[in-house]
């Protein structure tokens, strides 16, 4: 079945550091990816989405690329902030409305 | 309302006692869908609801798991004889189309 594997936590950087956080996926067919992110005490929140083959999303500072040739979509950030600090959460969607597959989440902390 | 709307936000519960989760989407999503995050895990997909079609029940982790949804509106997550095992935080998502998910803050479960 469809699945998301994401590199494992926790990351912890100096602010201004930069940011990557991998993730890999296992799909039949062509899915939307997403990233959400979840700040301490709150719910997910979209952070990014693509939904075709090299499509960037962007928001926040934050990218990622669809790379269907090497099935990922790997999270970036040029200079992380203490205020980055969070979960951040990997997903593919296969088609339309179907359910969201989610990865384990990559915990951040980012340190002054 | 202008988000995903859960209670409650904190559960507290005998072993072996029922529990109902209750979440309001935003209005005109016409799909919502029950996830479970356990401490320090992934999320766990658990039932899925698209406008009056049939419930996608795939996930739900045993027969004491069921869930219901009037309409396009309230949806009620019911566990009866509550386990240790059920305490997690049970998030609840409504979308509209493919733009990805809007989730509420969520329902911390503890089963004692």
């Amino acid at each position: 079945g469809d699945s998301v594997t994401q590199m494992e936590g926790p990351v912890t950087l100096s602010e201004e550091a930069f940011l990557t956080i991998n993730c890999t996926y296992t799909a039949t067919g062509y899915p939307s990816l997403f990233w959400y992110v979840q700040y301490p005490g709150e719910g997910l929140q979209l952070l990014l989405k693509a939904t075709k083959a090299d499509d960037k999303g962007s928001n926040k500072g934050f990218e990622a690329t669809y790379r269907k040739e090497t099935t990922s979509f790997h999270l970036e950030k040029g200079s992380v902030q203490v205020s980055d600090s969070a979960v951040y959460f990997c997903a593919l969607q296969p088609t339309g409305n179907t359910p969201l597959v989610f990865g384990k989440g990559t915990r951040l902390s980012v340190i002054a | 309302g202008a988000g995903v709307s859960q209670s409650p936000s904190n559960k507290v519960t005998e072993k072996g006692k029922d529990v109902e989760l209750r979440c309001d989407p935003i209005s005109g999503h016409t799909a919502l869908y029950w996830y479970r995050q356990r401490l320090g895990q992934g999320l766990e997909f658990l039932i899925y609801f698209q406008g009056n079609s049939a419930p996608d029940k795939s996930g739900l982790p045993s027969d004491r798991f069921s869930a219901e949804r009037t309409g396009e509106s309230v949806s009620t997550l019911t566990i009866q004889r509550t386990q240790q095992e059920d305490s997690a935080v049970y998030l609840c998502a409504s979308s509209f189309s493919n733009y990805g998910y809007t989730f509420g803050s969520g329902t911390r479960l503890t089963v004692v």
